[in-house]
C-alpha cells in the first residue's frame, strides 16, 4: 500500500513566523509532488509542484524535496492570518500514467495575529 | 487558468433516489476523477476516467457508479443514495500521458442525503 504521512497538526505559529510542514511517502519511485491548500469548507487549491531534489521558491512559498530520505516539506514565510487552512501533500506514484495521485491527511496551520 | 465546474455547491437528496452529480472541465484534459471528502478520513478517489467512456474503480467505487460520454464531461451517480454517501464530492481533472499530473479541482458539491 503507497502511503503519504502528515502530522494532523494543528500546527500553530504566530503572524509573520515560517511554518513548516512535512511530508513523507513511502514509494521510492514517485516522481512528482504536489502540495494544495484547503480552507474549510473549499476545495483543494494547488500552490505548489516540485519533481526535483532541492528547493523550489514561488513567492513566500519554498517546497523542498529529498528522494533519499522520500520526504518533501513546505516553508512558507512571514505567515499571515489568510494562510490558516488544511496543506495536503500528494504524490504521483511510480508506474501511474494516469495523472492519480495519493493523497495525505493534511495538516491544519493556525497563523495567530 | 485551469477550469473546472460542479454542477451544484448543496444538494439535498432523499434515501433511495438516484442523484446525478456533474462536473465539466475546460482544459480539454484526457483524466477525471471524483472524489469524497471527510472528517478524519482525507480525500478517497471514487472512479477516475483517462478517456472518453473508459474508466476504473479507485478505493471507494461501491455505490456509485460513472459515466464520461464527452472528454470535458464526468459525471458521478448515486443509484440509490444512502445517508452513508452524505459527504463532500470533489471532481478534478489532470492532463494525461505526460508528466507532470497536476490535478486540478472543481468547487465541490456538498450532498446531505436524508
Amino acid at each position: 500500500q503507497k502511503e503519504v504521512e502528515q502530522n494532523s497538526g494543528p500546527l500553530s505559529v504566530p503572524e509573520g513566523a515560517i511554518a513548516s510542514l512535512n511530508c513523507t511517502y513511502s514509494d521510492r519511485g514517485s516522481q512528482s509532488f504536489f502540495w494544495y491548500r484547503q480552507y474549510s469548507g473549499k476545495s483543494p487549491e494547488l500552490i505548489m509542484s516540485i519533481y526535483s531534489n532541492g528547493d523550489k521558491e514561488d513567492g513566500r512559498f519554498t517546497a523542498q524535496l529529498n528522494k533519499a530520505s522520500q520526504y518533501v516539506s513546505l516553508l512558507i514565510r512571514d505567515s499571515q492570518p489568510s494562510d490558516s487552512a488544511t496543506y495536503l501533500c500528494a504524490v504521483n506514484p511510480s508506474g501511474s500514467n494516469t495523472g492519480k495521485l495519493i493523497f495525505g491527511q493534511g495538516t491544519t496551520l493556525q497563523v495567530k495575529p | 487558468d485551469v477550469k473546472v465546474t460542479q454542477s451544484s455547491r448543496y444538494l439535498v437528496k432523499r434515501t433511495g433516489e438516484k442523484v446525478f452529480l456533474e462536473c465539466v472541465q475546460d482544459m480539454d484534459h484526457e483524466n477525471m476523477f471524483w472524489y469524497r471528502q471527510d472528517p478524519g478520513l482525507g480525500l478517497r478517489l471514487i472512479y477516475f476516467s483517462y478517456d472518453v467512456k473508459m474508466k476504473e474503480k479507485g478505493d471507494i467505487p461501491e455505490g456509485y457508479s460513472v459515466s464520461r460520454e464527452k472528454k470535458e464531461r464526468f459525471s458521478l451517480i448515486l443509484e440509490s443514495a444512502s445517508t452513508n454517501q452524505t459527504s463532500m464530492y470533489l471532481c478534478a481533472s489532470t492532463s494525461g500521458g505526460t508528466y507532470p499530473y497536476e490535478q486540478y479541482f472543481g468547487p465541490g458539491t456538498r450532498l446531505t442525503v436524508t
